[in-house]
C-alpha cells in the first residue's frame, strides 16, 4: 500500500492564480481531511469528507474548495491564491473519525508559496 | 472554546537523557487524545492514543499519561536518541465529531 500520496510536493504560485492539490489514499478509508500548517504552528483543518459525495468545512475553509467524487481521491482547490495561503498542506485519511480505534494517516505534504 | 496547549515550545536535550512534554486541553466532549511525531518535512505519525479510562500507555521508549480530571497529558521519552529529534503534537478528538484540535507542538532537539 502506498498509503496517502500528495502531489505536487512543492509549488510556487503568483497572486490570483489557481491550482489543485491532489490527494489519493489506497486504504479504502471513509474519512479524508485537508490541513494547513503554518511555520511553528499546529495543523488547522480546512475541509473534511466522511465519504464520497459528502464534504464539510473545518476551521479555516475560506479561499478553498473540495470535492469527493471517489473514495480514493480528495482534491483541494485554491481559486485565487493569496500570500496568506502560503503554507504546508497535509492530506490525511482514516477509516472512521476520532474513535479510539481510529488513526489518521498523513501524506507527505505539499509546500505552497504564493508570491 | 476547544483548545490544546503544549509546553515547552521547544526543548534541547543530550542524547541518552530523558524528557517530558506536556499537553493541557479544554476540548469537550472528550473522546481520545493522541500524540503524533512529525519529522521535519514529513507528515505526522501516530505514537500513542489515550482514551478516557486510560492513565498510562507505552510505545517503546515513549510513555504517555492522561489525567482526564485535570485535562492534562504528558509524553515521556526515555533514553533519547538522535532520531527522536522532531516535533511532537498533541491532538484531542471530540466525541461524534469529524474534527479534532491540534496543539502547536513541541520541537525536540536531541544533541550528541
Amino acid at each position: 500500500n502506498a498509503g496517502v500520496t500528495q502531489t505536487p510536493k512543492f509549488r510556487i504560485l503568483k497572486i490570483g492564480q489557481s491550482m489543485t492539490l491532489q490527494c489519493t489514499q489506497d486504504m479504502n478509508h471513509n474519512y479524508m481531511y485537508w490541513y494547513r500548517q503554518d511555520p511553528g504552528m499546529g495543523l488547522k483543518l480546512i475541509y473534511y469528507s466522511v465519504g464520497a459525495g459528502i464534504t464539510d468545512k473545518g476551521e479555516v475553509p475560506n479561499g478553498y474548495n473540495v470535492s469527493r467524487s471517489t473514495t480514493e481521491d480528495f482534491p483541494l482547490r485554491l481559486e485565487l491564491a493569496a500570500p496568506s495561503q502560503t503554507s504546508v498542506y497535509f492530506c490525511a485519511s482514516s477509516y472512521i473519525s476520532g474513535g479510539p480505534s481510529d488513526t489518521q494517516y498523513f501524506g507527505p505534504g505539499t509546500r505552497l508559496t504564493v508570491l | 472554546k476547544n483548545q490544546v496547549e503544549q509546553s515547552p515550545q521547544s526543548l534541547i536535550i543530550l542524547e541518552g537523557k530523558n524528557c517530558t512534554l506536556q499537553c493541557n486541553y479544554t476540548v469537550s466532549p472528550f473522546s481520545n487524545l493522541r500524540w503524533y511525531k512529525q519529522d521535519t518535512g514529513r507528515g505526522p505519525v501516530s505514537l500513542t492514543i489515550m482514551t478516557f479510562s486510560e492513565n498510562t500507555k507505552s510505545n517503546g521508549r515513549y510513555t504517555a499519561t492522561l489525567d482526564a480530571d485535570t485535562k492534562q497529558s504528558s509524553l515521556h521519552i526515555t533514553a533519547s536518541q538522535l532520531s527522536d529529534s522532531a516535533s511532537y503534537i498533541c491532538v484531542v478528538y471530540r466525541t461524534n465529531a469529524g474534527k479534532s484540535t491540534f496543539g502547536d507542538g513541541t520541537t525536540l532537539t536531541v544533541k550528541p
